[in-house]
């Protein structure tokens, strides 16, 4: 079945500094590639996802890009706020269901 | 819409006992999950449905049952509770096929003593 491993475990930036998210998975048959957001105490929520056909996808401060080559993809966080600490997950699939990455709990220090 | 709803949000069991995990969604989702999160360990699956009547194991199934008998609801069992079940478990739905979007409910957190 699928593996996705995910680096770093723990990353700290500071406030203004970008941060970089790493993920690599096994099944090159995995399609779909989204990240999801977990505040403390709260659910996972997605917020950005790409699928094997884009290389690279941006919604305003984010962004994601895919090596399907290399299979590896990673989330990148510009002019980070203190709002964007929490833990942070990457997902594969072909199609369904999810399989996780372990997670990264960003810290951004003001 | 309500989205995913689970309940309980939070539960303390003793070693043996069992108990239910409620889990319903409104948003007409053919697909729906179970995981389970432990810390540092991300999320894993441990069943999941791909309609009514259809289930099917995932990463860690043992010491777990489920059910799927409407589109709506995907309760999780658990039997003879064991410390190692101590988790955080979440509920989610997606429409399926490409659209892929997992929707999670706001989890439980499960104590067994």
């Amino acid at each position: 079945g699928e593996n996705v491993e995910q680096h770093p475990s723990t990353l700290s930036v500071q406030e203004g500094d970008s941060a970089v998210i790493k993920c690599t998975y096994s099944d090159s048959a995995s399609n779909y590639f989204p990240w999801y957001k977990q505040e403390l105490g709260k659910r996972p929520q997605l917020i950005i996802d790409i699928r094997s056909n884009v290389g690279e996808k941006k919604d305003q401060r984010i962004a994601v890009t895919l090596n399907k080559t290399a299979k590896h993809f990673s989330l990148h966080i510009t002019e980070t706020q203190p709002e964007d600490s929490a833990v942070y997950f990457c997902a594969a699939s072909i199609d369904t269901p999810l399989v996780f990455g372990k997670g990264t709990r960003l810290s951004v220090i003001a | 819409n309500a989205g995913v709803t689970q309940t309980p949000k939070f539960r303390i069991l003793k070693i043996g006992q069992s108990m239910t995990l409620q889990c319903t969604q409104d948003m007409n989702h053919n697909y729906m999950y179970w995981y389970r999160q432990d810390p540092g360990m991300g999320l894993k699956l441990i069943y999941y449905s791909v309609g009514a009547g259809i289930t099917d194991k995932g990463e860690v199934p043992n010491g777990y049952n489920v059910s799927r008998s409407t589109t709506e609801d995907f309760p999780l069992r658990l039997e003879l509770a064991a410390p190692s079940q101590t988790s955080v478990y979440f509920c989610a739905s997606s429409y399926g096929g490409r659209d892929t979007e997992a929707f999670f409910g706001q989890g439980t957190r499960l104590t067994v003593v």
